[in-house]
């Protein structure tokens, strides 16, 4: 069953923060999260495995709360260049097949 | 590392015809391969599940006669889209494990299929 993402979509200032959220209905195994620019393919950011993991790259950070099946995805300080929509990804108990959330479109302007 | 080459880009082909898409994996062993389909403004839909050597899993509501896979080596995954009709248009996309489940997945750069 496809994860719930919200809000579906957010328009920011450069240097504002954002959160995404991703909620499924069905125990996860993990979670992973991708940004696509318009016309091309996503782009893995990271992937959450363990409940009450967090993990972080620059400033985009994400974190997993396997007991509410959520996981939320953090902008701070946003660029121009987080542009995109953002995915979640979830994997149940059958690991290895995904599905995907419908997408978070995120602007960030100057 | 961990690079999926697609190709063609885009291809535009008229009704009836067939078209290849091709996903390399360039620096790794891509045992499985995930393809997916992404209409405009859309999440993306997996279509079908291909392993090496083995039959292709395909997702329910998907033709598996019309959308023909083959993996015939560790590197070298292709989807066939036979006898294209324009509802048939879409963006096409194939992805692969990061070195096993537990390190997320590498995409192709996707394929934008136009029939006319």
């Amino acid at each position: 069953q496809q994860p719930v993402q919200s809000p579906q979509a957010v328009i920011l200032r450069e240097g504002e923060d954002a959160v995404i959220n991703c909620s499924s209905s069905k125990a996860l195994y993990s979670v992973h999260w991708y940004r696509q620019k318009h016309g091309e393919a996503p782009v893995f950011l990271m992937i959450l495995l363990k409940g009450g993991e967090q993990k972080g790259h620059d400033k985009i950070s994400a974190s997993f709360n396997e007991k509410k099946q959520q996981s939320s995805l953090y902008l701070t300080a946003s660029q121009l260049s987080y542009s995109g929509t953002y995915f979640c990804g979830t994997e149940g108990s059958n690991a290895g097949k995904s599905t995907f959330g419908d997408g978070t479109t995120l602007t960030v302007k100057p | 590392g961990a690079v999926v080459s697609q190709h063609p880009s885009w291809v535009i082909c008229k009704s009836g015809t067939s078209v290849k898409i091709e996903c390399r994996s360039l620096d790794f062993q891509a045992t499985t391969m995930f393809w997916y389909r992404q209409f405009p403004k859309q999440s993306l839909m997996l279509m079908a599940t291909s392993n090496e050597g083995s039959k292709a899993t395909y997702e329910q509501g998907v033709e598996k006669d019309k959308f023909l896979i083959n993996h015939a080596s560790l590197t070298l995954s292709t989807l066939t889209v036979t006898s294209a009709h324009p509802e048939d248009s879409s963006f096409y996309i194939c992805s692969a494990p990061l070195s096993g489940l537990n390190y997320g997945y590498t995409f192709g750069s996707g394929t934008r299929l136009t029939v006319v």
